[in-house]
Parts: C-alpha cells; structure tokens; sequence
C-alpha cells in the first residue's frame, strides 16, 4: 500500500530538548515537504528536498532543520524547541499531481 | 509569490443540499494545478478533487465539482447532495507539477442533519 508515514503521532516535550520526527515514504517520490498546520493559517511549508542531499527552505523554516540521506526518508529535527513551534505538523511526498500526506504529528512544546 | 484565499472560515449546509467553498489564488505560473483537500477530524489530509490549469472543462468527482474561472483566478468547490460525512475542514491548494504547493487557509464545513 502507497503511503507516507510518520513517528511519532503525538508528542509533548520541553523548551530546549532535541526532538526528531521521522518521515518514510514506500513510492520513490523524489519531492518530499514538511509542513506545519495552525488555525486560520492553513499549512505552511517549513522545508522541502526535491531529491537526496537536496533540501531547500520553504515559508517558514525558523528552528527547523531537516535532512534527505535516503530517498525515502526526510526526518524533521527541532534542535531546540520553543513553543511557538507547538503545532500539528505534516509529513508528504509529492508525485508531481499529488501530494500524499503523513497522518500527522500532534507536537506540545512546553 | 504564489498566494491562496479563502474568505469563508466557516460554512454550514443542511444534509441533502447543496454547498459552494470560495476559493481565490494568484500565481504568476503558466502551468499550474489546483487542488482541494478534506481535512477530517482524523486530521488525515484527503484529496478531493484536481483541476489542471490548461484545462477548461471543469473537474468533477461523484458529487464533488469545481468551478474554474481562470481570468478570474476563482477556484470553487461544489459540494452537491451532502452527507454528514462531508463535515470537515476543507483546504484550496495551487501549485506547479514538482514544487510546492500552497494552501489557503481552510474552511470549516459543517452539514446539519
């Protein structure tokens, strides 16, 4: 089954302390994005790869970083979290006429 | 800069009628796609329905269609017959084949028995 998975769903961590959220896709898609989503701002794009070892920023990529080692993997790392990152975030991979999203990740920064 | 609006934050519709999302956008691309998506409780992102811009037929999926006015940059969402499980957050996109896409900021739907 195509699909975009993400771990963990939910998370509550505190001000400062490392967290990595993974993301796998099994469709050999190329562009993969994260995205953050907060009421009445729909989803911004926080970074984007087009391919391995190709990562770009997106709209808003501040106390984000992320990585591209394997096609199908494209982990978002907060190497210091603050909560104004507090947010529901989304993980996707895109075929060129779709996107197909991850199931999300529900992040509490204390 | 590719931008996405949506001006109603909240919609209501009674089951078995009729309901029409607004959706306007501005992109400076030629070729360009428009997406809506379906955001349910689940929070699962769903895709509802796409509209190549080259194309001037409207798309349509069962009882979901599109309005398309691309003078206008007008992208409307028809959502005909409704059912309960309709209700959800519903999301406009624009976007180029292999980049980003970028989302309006969603209305919420909700369908009244």
């Amino acid at each position: 089954e195509a699909q975009v998975t993400q771990n963990p769903r939910y998370l509550i961590t505190v001000t400062g302390k490392k967290l990595t959220v993974t993301c796998s896709q099994n469709m050999n898609h190329e562009y993969m994005s994260w995205y953050r989503q907060d009421p009445g701002l729909g989803l911004r794009q926080i970074y984007y790869s087009m391919n391995v070892e190709v990562t770009d920023k997106g709209d808003v990529p501040e106390g984000y970083k992320v990585s591209r080692k394997e096609k199908r993997n494209f982990p978002l790392i907060l190497e210091s979290p603050s909560p104004n990152q507090t947010s529901l975030y989304f993980c996707a991979s895109n075929s060129g006429l779709e996107q197909f999203f991850g199931p999300g990740t529900r992040l509490t920064v204390l | 800069a590719q931008t996405v609006t949506q001006s109603q934050p909240e919609m209501s519709v009674q089951e078995a009628e009729t309901v029409t999302l607004s959706c306007t956008y501005d992109t400076s691309e030629s070729d360009y796609y428009l997406f809506w998506y379906k955001q349910p409780p689940s929070r699962q992102m769903i895709l509802v329905i796409r509209q190549e811009a080259y194309k001037q037929q409207n798309a349509t999926e069962n009882r979901f269609s599109v309005n398309f006015q691309k003078a206008a940059k007008s992208f409307s969402l028809k959502i005909s017959d409704s059912q309960l499980g309709d209700a959800a957050m519903y999301f406009c996109a624009s976007g180029c084949e292999g980049d980003k896409v970028i989302f309006g900021p969603g209305t919420s739907l909700s369908v009244i028995p």
